[in-house]
């Protein structure tokens, strides 16, 4: 099974700063034969089912601001929110489809 | 326009079962793969399970902690899937989502309560 672990479990960032969420995954989820990453992020709010971000590790979901953004290869994942706003609020995920046994991060909270 | 609508969470006690359904519309269903994804109260998201389309074998694949106690299944004709939970333990207690699977997960029911309690 691949175990994702995200780092940290928690920060606080000022308004209109940088945020930066790590994702490490216990082996690689890049598929060689197509280049791909099998990496995704979430944003999940209270009482809300999670909102797909990012997935193949950089390709934003239509409709998401891009101050979102998903960078890394291989074992290494940073989630980027370049410009915190007031509702970006939330905790953030890291899941792998690499395997047929998906497996999701610990989940890291964004607070002001 | 995608929904998924989900029914059939509540309280049972421990050894008991529980049948969760969701409700697809809005896509070609017969083509989806779906997930189950679960999330205990606090915690992290938890996938539970992934059944394939008919076309690609209908073969399932669980998490170990509900392998041999969960089963998952679809209905085509009336574009619903399902959750049958079998054996429930207290740490079965969680909102369990249904989710359309890309490998990732776009699109999420709105979640269905089950609490496992004597």
């Amino acid at each position: 099974d691949i175990v994702m672990t995200q780092s940290p479990d928690s920060l606080a960032v000022s308004l209109g700063e940088r945020a930066t969420i790590n994702c490490k995954s216990s082996q690689s989820v890049l598929y060689t034969s197509n280049n791909n990453n099998y990496l995704a992020w979430y944003q999940q709010k209270p009482g809300q089912p999670p909102k797909l971000l990012i997935y193949w590790a950089s390709t934003r979901e239509s409709g998401v601001p891009d101050r979102f953004s998903g960078s890394g290869s291989g074992t290494n994942f940073t989630l980027t929110i370049s410009s915190l706003q007031a509702e970006d609020v939330a905790v953030y995920y890291c899941q792998q489809y690499y395997s047929s046994l998906g497996s999701f991060g610990q989940g890291t909270k964004v607070e002001i | 326009e995608v929904h998924l609508v989900q029914s059939g969470g509540g309280l049972v006690k421990p050894g008991g079962s529980l049948r969760l359904s969701c409700a697809a519309s809005g896509f070609i269903f017969t083509n989806a793969w779906m997930s189950w994804v679960r999330q205990a109260p606090g915690k992290g998201l938890e996938w539970v399970g992934r059944i394939q389309s008919k076309s690609d074998g209908e073969t399932t694949d669980y998490a170990a902690p509900v392998k041999g106690r969960f089963s998952i299944s679809r209905d085509d004709s009336t574009n619903t899937l399902f959750l049958q939970m079998n054996s429930l333990k207290t740490d079965d207690t969680a909102v369990y989502y249904c989710t359309i699977d890309s490998g990732h997960y776009g699109y999420w029911g709105q979640g269905t309560l089950v609490t496992v309690s004597s």
